[in-house]
């Protein structure tokens, strides 16, 4: 299995901060690579695929990108609705794989 | 709308089967992937499996593979994720979610099982 490593587990950010999580694939998956948000108690959602594609009704601050092995999720400005937890997922090869989750709390 | 509309929360003792659904709407079932998704209490996203309703074409995490069967009833949008021996570590929400990238997530559901 391919294993995805994002960094940081968690971070503290303020209102308005420019925020960069980062996932590692184990081996390269070219731009096969999901992002999704999660809010407690909720179903994840669909930001990013294909490495930087933003999903339809996903706002322009969310950025992603990276090819290869190493990959990038970037909040241009974090908003008090972003406070979440973020998973990246390949899906170059069976079976796909989530990363850890990156927390991302209010400073 | 696309939308993915999972079955209601269940509540088994540890031997009992348990057959959950996701059903697809405003979209053509048989034309995606749909993926079953485990999130243990406090814990991160596992990946269990996909189907394509189309023909039925199935494949399983090895973590998961012989633990679950992953169906379809394409008459019905209606895809399925089905135990046939609960465990109590198989307490967890359970998503279902469309593609191999999964675009549409449905709300979940979850299974406690405890004696």
């Amino acid at each position: 299995d391919i294993q995805m490593t994002q960094s940081p587990s968690s971070l503290s950010a303020s209102v308005g901060d420019r925020v960069t999580i980062t996932c590692r694939a184990s081996q390269g998956i070219s731009n096969y690579l999901a992002w999704f948000q999660q809010k407690p108690g909720k179903a994840p959602k669909s930001l990013i695929y294909a490495a930087s594609s933003l999903q339809s009704g996903v706002p322009s601050k969310f950025s992603g990108s990276g090819s290869g092995t190493d990959f990038t999720l970037t909040i241009s400005s974090l908003q008090p609705e972003d406070f979440a937890t973020y998973y990246c997922q390949q899906y170059n090869s069976y079976p796909p794989t989530f990363g850890g989750g990156t927390k991302v709390e209010i400073k | 709308e696309v939308q993915l509309v999972q079955s209601g929360a269940e509540v088994k003792k540890p031997g009992e089967s348990l057959k959950i659904s996701c059903k697809g709407s405003g979209y053509s079932f048989t034309s995606y992937w749909i993926g079953w998704v485990r999130q243990m209490p406090g814990k991160g996203l596992e990946w269990m499996g996909i189907i394509y309703p189309g023909d039925s074409d199935t494949r399983y995490s090895p973590s998961f593979q012989g633990q679950v069967t992953i169906s379809a009833d394409k008459s019905i949008s209606t895809a399925y994720l089905q135990w046939s021996s609960l465990k109590a570590s198989d307490t967890a929400m359970y998503y279902c979610a469309r593609r191999e990238y999964m675009d549409v997530w449905g709300k979940g559901t979850t299974v406690t099982v405890s004696s």
